[in-house]
């Protein structure tokens, strides 16, 4: 059983590019979460999607900052107009159906995103 | 005030020494605690979890509650080189997010 898959695992951009980055996540897990790490700081939490739907976005970014877990296919975290301070590690996650806001996230390997 | 606090260390121990790691947080509701353990350049994977106070044993591995001082920690016992990692504990309320502290990061040296 496949875990989190995410690509690309290394990404450059020049600031004003867009970043797109995709997770697909565990075999019958229907929620996915993003997550942001700077260098030498803790996970800090973006958004939390199901299928169509975006639960919490609380911790995005009101401005260049999207994302969306389409009916068919993987989620996309979009970063538009890139600055320097979006270098990062992003991380996906998943759960399973039916665990509602508690238990244990899986999570992929991560998308790390430098701006030059 | 950050929702759940770590020493970054980094901490370095001989092989064999107990470890002892720890976090304090700020929300009195969180019930839920974790602990992910994170290799450089890999994912977070979840170490253990426990709710609400006391104790949970996992072979070498101790994570403790201590609800009325919001005191988490997790001992390594019989310390391996293999357990360098960064560890982030994390709160998990009914409703929230899971909330991460900055991680510890440890080295074990042979």
């Amino acid at each position: 059983n496949a875990g989190v898959m995410q690509n690309p695992r290394h990404l450059v951009r020049r600031r004003g590019q867009e970043a797109r980055l995709r997770c697909s996540p565990m075999k019958g897990h229907s929620h996915v979460y993003w997550y942001r790490q700077l260098p030498e700081e803790g996970l800090k939490f973006m958004v939390y999607l199901q299928k169509e739907n975006i639960i919490d976005e609380s911790g995005m970014p009101k401005e260049r900052f999207s994302a969306e877990f389409p009916k068919e296919g993987p989620s996309i975290l979009r970063i538009q107009q890139v600055v320097r301070g979006d270098s990062a590690a992003y991380f996906c996650a998943s759960s399973p159906p039916g665990q509602g806001a508690v238990g244990e996230l899986f999570f992929g390997e991560g998308s790390r995103l430098t701006v030059l | 005030q950050k929702e759940v606090e770590q020493d970054p260390g980094p901490l370095s121990v001989p092989e064999g020494a107990i470890v002892s790691l720890n976090c304090t947080y700020s929300n009195s509701a969180f019930q839920y605690f974790m602990w992910y353990r994170q290799y450089s350049r890999k994912g977070p994977e979840l170490l253990m979890y426990t709710y609400s106070s006391g104790n949970k044993e996992d072979g070498r591995f101790t994570a403790q509650v201590d609800k009325s001082s919001k005191y988490i920690s997790l001992f390594i016992r019989d310390s391996q080189p293999s357990d360098s990692a960064t560890y982030l504990c994390a709160t998990y309320n009914a409703g929230n997010m899971l909330t991460f502290g900055g991680g510890t990061r440890l080295m074990v040296k042979p």
